[in-house]
Protein backbone atom coordinates (compact mmCIF):
# COMPACT_ATOMS: atom_id res chain seq x y z
CA UNK A 1 0.00 0.00 0.00
CA UNK A 2 2.56 2.66 -0.76
CA UNK A 3 0.18 5.19 -2.18
CA UNK A 4 1.80 7.97 -3.33
CA UNK A 5 5.86 8.25 -2.65
CA UNK A 6 7.90 11.41 -2.66
CA UNK A 7 11.42 11.29 -3.14
CA UNK A 8 13.84 12.74 -1.12
CA UNK A 9 12.39 13.59 2.41
CA UNK A 10 14.67 15.96 3.23
CA UNK A 11 17.35 18.28 0.67
CA UNK A 12 19.78 21.31 1.50
CA UNK A 13 20.83 23.28 -1.59
CA UNK A 14 22.27 26.30 -2.45
CA UNK A 15 21.32 29.30 -4.29
CA UNK A 16 21.55 28.97 -7.71
CA UNK A 17 21.22 25.36 -7.78
CA UNK A 18 19.00 22.91 -9.31
CA UNK A 19 17.31 19.82 -8.28
CA UNK A 20 14.24 17.31 -8.96
CA UNK A 21 11.74 16.24 -6.59
CA UNK A 22 9.73 13.06 -8.01
CA UNK A 23 6.77 11.77 -7.22
CA UNK A 24 4.84 8.88 -7.93
CA UNK A 25 1.70 7.02 -7.23
CA UNK A 26 0.20 3.62 -7.41
CA UNK A 27 -3.23 3.87 -7.74
CA UNK A 28 -4.14 4.22 -10.99
CA UNK A 29 -5.40 7.89 -10.84
CA UNK A 30 -5.74 10.41 -13.23
CA UNK A 31 -4.84 13.67 -11.93
CA UNK A 32 -1.55 14.49 -10.02
CA UNK A 33 -0.39 17.89 -8.20
CA UNK A 34 2.05 20.12 -6.83
CA UNK A 35 1.63 21.79 -3.44
CA UNK A 36 3.47 23.93 -1.34
CA UNK A 37 2.84 24.59 2.22
CA UNK A 38 4.16 27.55 4.41
CA UNK A 39 3.77 28.82 7.45
CA UNK A 40 0.88 31.35 8.12
CA UNK A 41 0.22 29.96 3.87
CA UNK A 42 -1.61 27.02 3.78
CA UNK A 43 -1.08 24.63 0.87
CA UNK A 44 -0.47 26.64 -2.23
CA UNK A 45 -0.49 24.69 -5.99
CA UNK A 46 2.70 25.15 -7.76
CA UNK A 47 1.20 22.97 -10.92
CA UNK A 48 -1.16 20.08 -11.75
CA UNK A 49 -1.38 17.38 -14.15
CA UNK A 50 -5.50 16.57 -14.50
CA UNK A 51 -4.11 13.36 -17.11
CA UNK A 52 -1.17 12.46 -18.67
CA UNK A 53 0.36 14.40 -21.29
CA UNK A 54 -1.72 17.56 -19.84
CA UNK A 55 0.08 19.73 -17.65
CA UNK A 56 -1.17 23.23 -16.03
CA UNK A 57 -0.11 26.38 -13.69
CA UNK A 58 -1.34 26.64 -10.45
CA UNK A 59 -1.53 29.64 -8.15
CA UNK A 60 2.17 29.90 -7.72
CA UNK A 61 3.91 28.21 -10.74
CA UNK A 62 6.97 30.59 -10.94
CA UNK A 63 10.42 29.19 -10.47
CA UNK A 64 9.22 25.70 -10.93
CA UNK A 65 8.89 23.19 -14.06
CA UNK A 66 6.74 19.95 -14.03
CA UNK A 67 6.83 16.92 -16.00
CA UNK A 68 4.24 13.83 -16.40
CA UNK A 69 6.39 11.26 -17.51
CA UNK A 70 3.63 8.91 -17.41
CA UNK A 71 0.58 7.86 -15.57
CA UNK A 72 2.46 7.24 -12.38
CA UNK A 73 4.95 9.23 -12.10
CA UNK A 74 4.69 13.77 -11.91
CA UNK A 75 8.18 15.25 -10.74
CA UNK A 76 8.65 19.10 -9.94
CA UNK A 77 12.38 20.34 -11.34
CA UNK A 78 13.55 23.70 -9.54
CA UNK A 79 16.06 25.00 -12.33
CA UNK A 80 17.72 27.89 -10.46
CA UNK A 81 17.28 27.46 -6.38
CA UNK A 82 16.14 30.61 -4.35
CA UNK A 83 15.34 30.86 -0.32
CA UNK A 84 12.20 32.17 -0.93
CA UNK A 85 11.66 28.82 -1.93
CA UNK A 86 12.09 26.60 1.34
CA UNK A 87 9.54 25.06 1.76
CA UNK A 88 7.71 21.53 2.49
CA UNK A 89 6.50 20.26 -1.13
CA UNK A 90 3.62 17.65 -1.35
CA UNK A 91 2.64 15.88 -4.23
CA UNK A 92 -0.89 14.88 -4.40
CA UNK A 93 -3.25 12.40 -6.88
CA UNK A 94 -6.66 12.10 -7.77
CA UNK A 95 -9.12 9.81 -9.14
CA UNK A 96 -11.35 12.50 -9.93
CA UNK A 97 -9.24 15.24 -10.55
CA UNK A 98 -10.31 17.84 -7.88
CA UNK A 99 -13.96 16.62 -7.66
CA UNK A 100 -12.73 13.85 -5.53
CA UNK A 101 -10.16 13.72 -2.67
CA UNK A 102 -6.60 14.14 -2.88
CA UNK A 103 -4.22 11.59 -1.57
CA UNK A 104 -0.91 12.98 -0.84
CA UNK A 105 2.82 12.02 0.07
CA UNK A 106 4.75 12.70 2.83
CA UNK A 107 6.09 15.69 1.91
CA UNK A 108 9.59 16.57 1.09
CA UNK A 109 11.68 19.12 2.84
CA UNK A 110 13.46 21.47 1.33
CA UNK A 111 16.38 23.87 2.70
CA UNK A 112 17.61 26.17 -0.01
CA UNK A 113 20.55 28.32 1.69
CA UNK B 1 -5.13 36.04 -3.22
CA UNK B 2 -6.83 34.05 -0.43
CA UNK B 3 -9.73 32.10 -1.79
CA UNK B 4 -10.28 30.21 1.62
CA UNK B 5 -9.86 31.63 4.52
CA UNK B 6 -9.46 29.94 8.07
CA UNK B 7 -9.29 33.15 10.48
CA UNK B 8 -8.42 30.97 13.78
CA UNK B 9 -4.85 29.69 13.40
CA UNK B 10 -5.39 27.56 16.64
CA UNK B 11 -8.30 25.98 18.93
CA UNK B 12 -7.88 24.38 22.35
CA UNK B 13 -10.95 22.24 23.64
CA UNK B 14 -11.33 19.78 26.66
CA UNK B 15 -11.73 16.21 25.42
CA UNK B 16 -15.12 15.35 25.30
CA UNK B 17 -16.61 18.25 24.34
CA UNK B 18 -17.90 20.05 20.45
CA UNK B 19 -14.71 20.95 18.76
CA UNK B 20 -15.98 23.53 15.69
CA UNK B 21 -13.67 24.65 13.11
CA UNK B 22 -14.45 27.47 10.98
CA UNK B 23 -13.82 28.42 7.15
CA UNK B 24 -14.79 31.09 4.61
CA UNK B 25 -14.54 31.43 0.59
CA UNK B 26 -14.93 34.08 -1.56
CA UNK B 27 -15.24 32.42 -5.08
CA UNK B 28 -18.87 31.51 -5.69
CA UNK B 29 -17.71 29.13 -8.75
CA UNK B 30 -16.56 26.69 -5.68
CA UNK B 31 -18.93 23.95 -5.25
CA UNK B 32 -17.31 21.28 -3.64
CA UNK B 33 -15.44 21.22 -0.15
CA UNK B 34 -13.66 19.19 1.77
CA UNK B 35 -11.41 18.91 5.00
CA UNK B 36 -8.44 17.41 5.61
CA UNK B 37 -6.21 16.53 8.47
CA UNK B 38 -2.47 16.83 8.78
CA UNK B 39 -0.28 15.30 11.97
CA UNK B 40 3.34 16.60 11.73
CA UNK B 41 5.29 14.59 9.57
CA UNK B 42 2.90 13.43 7.88
CA UNK B 43 0.76 14.65 4.62
CA UNK B 44 -2.75 15.75 4.48
CA UNK B 45 -5.45 13.12 4.70
CA UNK B 46 -9.03 13.82 3.72
CA UNK B 47 -11.27 13.40 6.18
CA UNK B 48 -14.91 15.13 5.06
CA UNK B 49 -16.62 16.31 2.28
CA UNK B 50 -19.77 18.09 1.18
CA UNK B 51 -21.31 19.31 -2.44
CA UNK B 52 -22.61 22.59 -2.89
CA UNK B 53 -25.95 21.01 -3.21
CA UNK B 54 -26.39 20.01 0.26
CA UNK B 55 -26.29 22.01 3.65
CA UNK B 56 -24.64 18.98 5.72
CA UNK B 57 -23.08 15.56 5.70
CA UNK B 58 -22.03 13.40 8.25
CA UNK B 59 -19.61 10.94 8.97
CA UNK B 60 -19.41 9.55 13.01
CA UNK B 61 -18.11 12.11 14.97
CA UNK B 62 -16.92 14.52 12.08
CA UNK B 63 -20.24 16.82 10.72
CA UNK B 64 -19.52 20.00 8.05
CA UNK B 65 -21.94 22.18 7.91
CA UNK B 66 -22.01 24.28 4.30
CA UNK B 67 -23.91 28.29 4.14
CA UNK B 68 -24.16 28.83 0.25
CA UNK B 69 -25.45 32.58 0.97
CA UNK B 70 -22.55 33.22 3.86
CA UNK B 71 -19.59 31.52 1.84
CA UNK B 72 -18.86 30.03 5.05
CA UNK B 73 -18.20 26.15 5.92
CA UNK B 74 -17.47 24.29 9.35
CA UNK B 75 -16.32 21.16 10.64
CA UNK B 76 -18.13 19.70 14.24
CA UNK B 77 -16.00 17.19 15.92
CA UNK B 78 -18.22 15.60 19.08
CA UNK B 79 -16.86 14.22 20.92
CA UNK B 80 -14.04 15.43 20.65
CA UNK B 81 -10.98 13.49 21.55
CA UNK B 82 -7.08 13.74 22.25
CA UNK B 83 -6.60 12.07 19.00
CA UNK B 84 -8.11 14.51 17.21
CA UNK B 85 -5.16 17.09 17.57
CA UNK B 86 -4.06 18.14 13.91
CA UNK B 87 -3.95 20.74 11.96
CA UNK B 88 -7.28 20.64 9.69
CA UNK B 89 -7.01 22.41 6.40
CA UNK B 90 -10.75 23.38 4.82
CA UNK B 91 -10.38 22.98 1.13
CA UNK B 92 -12.66 24.03 -2.44
CA UNK B 93 -12.81 23.53 -5.72
CA UNK B 94 -15.19 23.98 -8.56
CA UNK B 95 -16.59 21.44 -11.15
CA UNK B 96 -15.01 21.24 -14.18
CA UNK B 97 -11.75 22.74 -12.51
CA UNK B 98 -8.82 20.48 -10.97
CA UNK B 99 -6.90 23.69 -8.46
CA UNK B 100 -8.05 22.93 -5.07
CA UNK B 101 -7.49 25.61 -3.16
CA UNK B 102 -6.84 25.21 0.58
CA UNK B 103 -7.07 27.85 3.59
CA UNK B 104 -4.06 28.19 6.11
CA UNK B 105 -5.52 25.78 8.61
CA UNK B 106 -6.32 25.40 12.03
CA UNK B 107 -3.78 23.56 14.61
CA UNK B 108 -6.82 21.73 16.82
CA UNK B 109 -5.26 20.53 20.90
CA UNK B 110 -7.77 18.55 22.15
CA UNK B 111 -6.42 18.22 25.97
CA UNK B 112 -7.38 15.17 28.62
Amino acid sequence: NAGVTQTPKFQVLKTGQSMTLQCAQDMNHNSMYWYRQDPGMGLRLIYYSASEGTTDKGEVPNGYNVSRLNKREFSLRLESAAPSQTSVYFCASSLQGAAGELFFGEGSRLTVL
Amino acid sequence: DQQVKQNSPSLSVQEGRISILNCDYTNSMFDYFLWYKKYPAEGPTFLISISSIKDKNEDGRFTVFLNKSAKHLSLHIVPSQPGDSAVYFCAASAINNNDMRFGAGTRLTVKP
